[in-house]
């Protein structure tokens, strides 16, 4: 079973639109949250962490968590074409280490 | 944050050889990572490298493929050995700043097997 799971996209939205990134995770009790952009051909940078249920806001980014649903999600507003990029959601388990990431959903933000 | 330095940032290398890849990481760190991302795919988890210990490989990896060192707290190498097309992919390099926080992520190696 998939610790972390993506909608793998492509998702398409027009610049400035609000675009809506889910994930979901296996582990009940994980404790911290994360979202990260990857551009094509660079490694992944952190954008968001969540830790707590509800809401977090940084700029456009405003992350979501809510744990007895075991999701979380990251909302983008008023997307502009350089959002466009994979998006990742890592997740660390209990006991775990390291993270573990989900396939990633590949956004497109449409001029 | 921590900052991490990889090199190469690329190589295309001849089936059979094999490849060192190097991790400079800014500060001290207890753990380092060492990810593969397979073309299109996420990243998956070869091993985790301690100072001072065998590094501890993740299923499907094994050492005698993947041979890693770290021989300090700041630095860590990943030998993908005796290579064949299929070990073309992106391998990156990781830090994280304690238990449960973010990882960070050297720049990566886009390796390409011919």
């Amino acid at each position: 079973q998939k610790e972390v799971e993506q909608n793998s996209g492509p998702l398409s939205v027009p610049e400035g639109a609000i675009a809506s990134l889910n994930c979901t995770y296996s582990d009940r009790v994980s404790q911290s949250f994360f979202w990260y952009r990857q551009y094509s051909g660079k490694s992944p940078e952190l954008i968001m962490s969540i830790y707590s249920n509800g809401d977090k806001e940084d700029g456009r980014f405003t992350a979501q968590l809510n744990k007895a649903s075991q999701y979380v999600s990251l909302l983008i507003r008023d997307s502009q074409p350089s959002d466009s990029a994979t998006y990742l959601c890592a997740v660390n388990p209990t006991g775990a280490n390291n993270l573990f990431f989900g396939t990633g959903t590949r956004l497109t933000v449409i001029p | 944050s921590a900052v991490i330095s990889q090199k190469p940032s690329r190589d295309i290398c001849q089936r059979g050889t094999s490849l060192t890849i190097q991790c400079q990481v800014d500060s001290q760190v207890t753990m380092m990572f060492w990810y593969r991302q397979q073309p299109g795919q996420s990243l998956t988890l070869i091993a985790t490298a301690n100072q001072g210990s065998e590094a501890t490989y993740e299923s499907g990896f094994v050492i005698d493929k993947f041979p890693i060192s770290r021989p300090n707290l700041t630095f860590s190498t990943l030998t993908v050995s005796n290579m064949s097309p299929e070990d073309s992919s992106i391998y990156l390099c990781s830090v994280e700043d304690g238990p449960y926080t973010e990882a960070f992520f050297g720049q990566g190696t886009r390796l390409t097997v011919v």
